[in-house]
């Protein structure tokens, strides 16, 4: 079982849609929780970090729950621009790596 | 600023062959990161610095794969014997510091790995 699992998609959404990405984690000593951006041939860029209190950007809300080891990501009125690899990843101080998920493939169309 | 930067981009080599990749972290930075990336996955750690010395080494996949960081800024990922299922993208990313509180680690472009 990978230490972080996402379901690949591909998500394809119309221009304006709500969509909604989940990932869960299997080591409960994570400590920092993330979703990075990859565009096609590119690096990953940080998106966001991720709290139990959830935490919002413009259009981007991520919401953190460790009782059930759960990590989401919804983004609000879907731009072309949105299209891309959203990968989550978690993080223990202790060990200075990041664990990626497989990442979720988002296609947005006009 | 300068970001991190890697070459080759892009590196064709024969199977049985030995690679060097090299990483050149943000200035500043104590701590440097070796990932891999196959098609469709996600990136796998191989290998994080801190300064200079190898602060965990676990991901390296067998004793074919080699790093080094000797002055403690730039970084170089040695393979030997280079096999087809060494091929993939292999990312370097660098942060201002390792352990402790997170710290944003950068990616630099990659280089693109092709075993024939």
């Amino acid at each position: 079982r990978k230490e972080v699992e996402q379901d690949p998609g591909p998500f394809n959404v119309p221009e304006g849609a709500t969509v909604a990405f989940n990932c869960t984690y299997s080591n409960s000593a994570s400590q920092s929780f993330f979703w990075y951006r990859q565009d096609c041939r590119k690096e990953p860029k940080l998106l966001m970090s991720v709290y139990s209190s959830g935490n919002e950007d413009g259009r981007f809300t991520a919401q953190l729950n460790r009782a059930s080891q759960y990590i989401s990501l919804l983004i609000r009125d879907s731009k072309l621009s949105d299209s891309a690899t959203y990968l989550c990843v978690v993080n223990s101080w202790n060990t200075g790596k990041l664990i990626f998920g497989q990442g979720t493939t988002l296609q947005v169309k006009p | 600023g300068a970001g991190v930067s890697q070459t080759p981009s892009n590196k064709v080599t024969e199977k049985g062959k030995y690679v060097e990749l090299r990483c050149d972290p943000i200035s500043g930075h104590t701590a440097l990161y070796w990932y891999r990336q196959s098609l469709g996955q996600g990136p796998e750690f191989l290998i994080y610095f801190q300064g200079t010395g190898a602060a965990d080494d676990s991901g390296l996949p067998n004793d074919r794969f080699f790093a080094v960081r000797p002055e403690g800024s730039v970084s170089t990922l040695k393979i030997q014997r280079t096999e087809r299922g060494d091929s993939a993208v292999y990312l370097c990313a660098s942060s201002l510091t390792g352990r402790g509180s997170y710290n944003e680690q950068f990616f630099g472009p990659g280089t693109r790995l092709t075993v024939l």
